[in-house]
Formats: structure tokens, C-alpha cells, sequence
């Protein structure tokens, strides 16, 4: 089956810097969604990517789809404190059953002042 | 609006009770999920709704029995649970099954087996 392989694993950086992680698959994707998550709470939708070669911003936030349709990254730039978390990608294709997701191992990220 | 509801917040259970969980959207959505996480793991999916109707269950133990009342309301029925149950439940909706839409997220309901 699909597999997503997310990195990097975690990351501890420094307020202010920038933030950089990203995601490849195997097979080719249609939808490349990222997700941040906040202890004991539901992953919140940050970005929705779906063509490929395309770059989406939000915010400080910005996210590609690879032009193969086998990868994403998601930039952080100038990081804060309230940017720590669990960072989730996750992708689809139209082969797939209805609404079944894949998803990333996530990349935790901590922030230090 | 992009919000899904879920209660309880937390939910404490012996192995003997039953319980329920719940979810609710106003988006106007079709389509509903229940996943279960644990600790630092991603999502794995559990069940898919779609048009009310269940159209996928991940091979899901028969202790876990889904529910969807209607479009906005999606239950998740426990019965005889065990303690590697133990998890965080999230419930999602997306504008239909179509698996390219966007599916969001309610804030999950910790549940603990005891």
C-alpha cells in the first residue's frame, strides 16, 4: 500500500528561525493536506494543496506540492512559541476509497525563546 | 465556519460500561469519520459516513458501533472495551466522500479504559 514517510521526526529550534519539513511518497498524489495538532486536541487544517507544481501561503506558513506528486513541504518562517506542536501531512488520490486519508508520522516541533 | 463539535471532552470507563460519544457540524458536510489516535501517532481511520450511510469500517472490533442520525450528527457506541482502547477519538467531516476534500477536524474526546 501507500506509505508516507514524514521528516524530519521532530525538530527544536529557536524563536525566530525558520521551519522546514516535508513529505514523499511512493505513489502519486492528488491532495496533499497539512495539519498542525496541540496536545489533546484535533488536528486543525493549516493547507490544502491539489495541483501539482502549486505553492500556497497562509500566514507565516507556506506549503508546495512537488511536481513529481510525490512529495510536500511546509516552510515556517520566523517561528514563534505558538507554533509549537505536531506538524501532520496527509494525502489522497482518486483511486482511493472514499475519504480514506494517508497520512505522515508527523514532525513534532519545539520552540525555545 | 469550519467547526465539528465532540463531546464528552474526556470520558473515564470501566470494561463493563457503556458509553457513547458524539459529533456534531453545521457545515452542510456529507461526509463524516470517526479516527483513533494515540499518543504522537497519526490518526488511523475507523469508520466512513457518506450520505448517512456507512461506507467504510476500517475492520473495526464489533465493541466500536458507529451511528449517523442524521447529515450533522455522528455517534460512536462503546461496549466492553478494553484498556488498549484507551485513545484520543477524533471525529471529521468533509463536504462529501470525495477523497480530494479537505476534511476537518473536531477536538476529540480522550478516552480512558479502566
Amino acid at each position: 500500500g501507500q506509505q508516507l514517510n514524514q521528516s524530519p521526526q521532530s525538530m527544536f529550534i529557536q524563536e525566530g528561525e525558520d521551519v522546514s519539513m516535508n513529505c514523499t511518497s511512493s505513489s502519486i498524489f492528488n491532495t496533499w493536506l497539512w495539519y498542525k495538532q496541540d496536545p489533546g486536541e484535533g488536528p486543525v487544517l493549516l493547507i490544502a494543496l491539489y495541483k501539482a507544481g502549486e505553492l500556497t501561503s497562509n500566514g507565516r506558513l507556506t506549503a508546495q506540492f512537488g511536481i513529481t506528486r510525490k512529495d510536500s513541504f511546509l516552510n515556517i518562517s520566523a517561528s514563534i512559541p505558538s507554533d509549537v506542536g505536531i506538524y501532520f501531512c496527509a494525502g489522497s488520490t482518486i483511486t482511493d476509497s472514499w475519504g480514506k486519508l494517508q497520512f505522515g508520522a508527523g514532525t513534532q516541533v519545539v520552540v525555545t525563546p | 465556519d469550519t467547526e465539528v463539535t465532540q463531546t464528552p471532552k474526556h470520558l473515564v470507563m470501566g470494561m463493563t460500561n457503556k458509553k457513547s460519544l458524539k459529533c456534531e457540524q453545521h457545515m452542510g458536510h456529507r461526509a463524516m469519520y470517526w479516527y483513533k489516535q494515540k499518543a504522537k501517532k497519526p490518526p488511523e481511520l475507523m469508520f466512513v459516513y457518506s450520505y448517512e450511510k456507512l461506507s467504510i469500517n476500517e475492520s473495526v472490533p464489533s465493541r466500536f458501533s458507529p451511528e449517523c442520525p442524521n447529515s450533522s450528527l455522528l455517534n460512536l457506541h462503546l461496549h466492553a472495551l478494553q484498556p488498549e482502547d484507551s485513545a484520543l477519538y477524533l471525529c471529521a467531516s468533509s463536504q462529501d466522500g470525495d477523497p480530494l476534500s479537505e476534511q476537518y477536524f473536531g477536538p476529540g474526546t480522550r478516552l480512558t479504559v479502566t
